[in-house]
């Protein structure tokens, strides 16, 4: 089944000490969009990626980068993590003739 | 521009009854999509039913149903013959026009089905 898949699920690292995230998917969908969602919140667009086009949210930290070196993968790349980027981190893909975004799993972070 | 309003943060209903799930939104551009989206504890955003603002007939998805009043601009989701395994948190969104196609969440309503 065409999917997005999230690696891994869950994730521990400590104060300051980079991590990445990654996403695949087999939908070749030409949009990929990294959200963040923390505890009883709604998710929050941090950015996407228009085939090879990067757009970054206007209030995204700096602490945070993304990566697309494919159609299939995409990377969320946390330089420095604090213990606010404590969250769920959830990826979404989306064709260019559909508005529907179709979600992974969720990869969720905790930093000690 | 863009606001998803739900107002309800949680409800409860008996399994095998019905249950509506209320949004409200607000925008200025004249084509919108409208999404509910269902997420369990294990995370997973799932998605549920899609209404585009120029159609006219209600979106329908198997025990899901969306209750368009454009006029009102509300778009609440109906769930017919509700199951234990409903139980999560359910947010609509809306998307915005142009290549993005960014979506805006309201604050999510969390559904408990009762047996």
């Amino acid at each position: 089944d065409a999917m997005v898949i999230q690696n891994p699920r869950y994730q521990v690292t400590q104060f300051g000490k980079p991590v990445t995230l990654s996403c695949s998917q087999t939908l070749n969908h030409n949009v990929m969009y990294w959200y963040q969602q923390k505890s009883s919140q709604a998710p929050k667009l941090l950015f996407h990626y228009y085939d090879k086009d990067f757009n970054n949210e206007a209030d995204t930290p700096d602490n945070f980068q993304s990566r697309r070196p494919n159609t299939s993968f995409c990377f969320l790349d946390i330089r420095s993590p604090g213990l606010g980027d404590a969250a769920m981190y959830l990826c979404a893909t989306r064709g260019s003739i559909t508005d529907t975004q179709y979600f992974g799993p969720g990869t969720r972070l905790t930093v000690l | 521009a863009q606001k998803i309003t739900q107002t309800q943060p949680g409800m409860f209903v008996q399994e095998k009854e019905a249950v509506t799930l209320d949004c409200t939104y607000d925008t200025s551009d004249p084509s919108y999509g409208l999404f509910w989206y269902k997420q369990p504890s294990s995370g997973e955003m799932i998605f549920l039913i899609y209404q585009g603002s120029y159609d006219q007939q209600n979106a329908t998805e198997g025990r899901y149903s969306l209750n368009f009043q454009k006029a009102r601009k509300s778009a609440n989701l109906v769930i017919s013959a509700s199951q234990l395994g409903d139980s999560a948190m359910y947010f609509c969104a809306m998307s915005s026009p142009g290549g993005a196609n960014n979506l805006f969440f309201g604050t999510g309503t969390r559904l408990t089905v009762i047996p």
